[in-house]
């Protein structure tokens, strides 16, 4: 099964900052990667697909580039919101499968 | 608005069995893969079992296999997962998850999950 890897575990940044999370693949994956946003005692929520397509009312700050083995989740100005942690995840292979995740937290 | 409502979890004994709902409503739900997706306590997501619109095609993770099943009632709106020889490694919330996007290999959707405690 495809492996994938998040870094960093933990990014602290303070509000207005710009945040930058990776994704790596064991292989590639192509453009199918997605990526989803989960705040405590929340479900996951789904932010961008393919790459770098975002869902239905994500704000225009959370933006997704990368292709192959190597993704990018960006959000640009961080709102008090925005604090949680992040999945990407990969459909190109059975079994579908998530990375570890990144927590993004108030420094 | 879709809603996705996920309810029969509890503690049971290793070796035990459970039964999962998902309620549907405000979609066509006859139209929409379906996914179980798993959270165990303080770790990150796991997919667990996937069906299309028709239950023709419907795959499990490896570690499920055999003893996981899952359906669908497309004219009740619910799906099911029905859980035998649970183990200790099954703990987890249990999510619900609406196929969107990505011809449905995305999880659009989600319920607020229920939990699992496998325990004895």
């Amino acid at each position: 099964e495809i492996v994938l890897t998040q870094s960093p575990a933990t990014l602290s940044l303070s509000p207005g900052e710009r945040a930058t999370l990776s994704c790596r693949a064991s292989r590639s994956v192509s453009s199918y990667l997605a990526w989803y946003q989960q705040k405590p005692g929340q479900a996951p929520r789904l932010l961008i697909y393919d790459a770098s397509n975002r869902a239905t009312g994500i704000p225009a700050r959370f933006s997704g580039s990368g292709s192959g083995t190597d993704f990018t989740l960006t959000i640009s100005g961080l709102e008090p919101e925005d604090f949680a942690v992040y999945y990407c995840q990969q459909r190109s292979s059975w079994p579908p499968t998530f990375g570890q995740g990144t927590k993004l937290e108030i420094k | 608005e879709v809603q996705l409502v996920e309810s029969g979890g509890g503690l049971v004994q290793p070796g035990g069995s459970l039964r999962l709902s998902c309620a549907a409503s405000g979609f066509p739900f006859s139209s929409y893969i379906m996914n179980w997706v798993r959270q165990a306590p303080g770790k990150g997501l796991q997919w667990v079992s996937y069906i299309n619109s028709g239950s023709t095609t419907i795959h499990y993770a490896d570690s499920v296999k055999g003893r996981f099943t899952i359906s669908r009632d497309n004219a009740k709106n619910s799906l099911y997962l029905q859980m035998n020889s649970l183990r200790d490694e099954d703990t987890a919330v249990y999510y619900c998850a609406r196929g969107g996007y990505c011809g449905g290999d995305c999880y659009s959707d989600w319920g607020q999950g229920t939990l699992v405690t496998v325990s004895s």
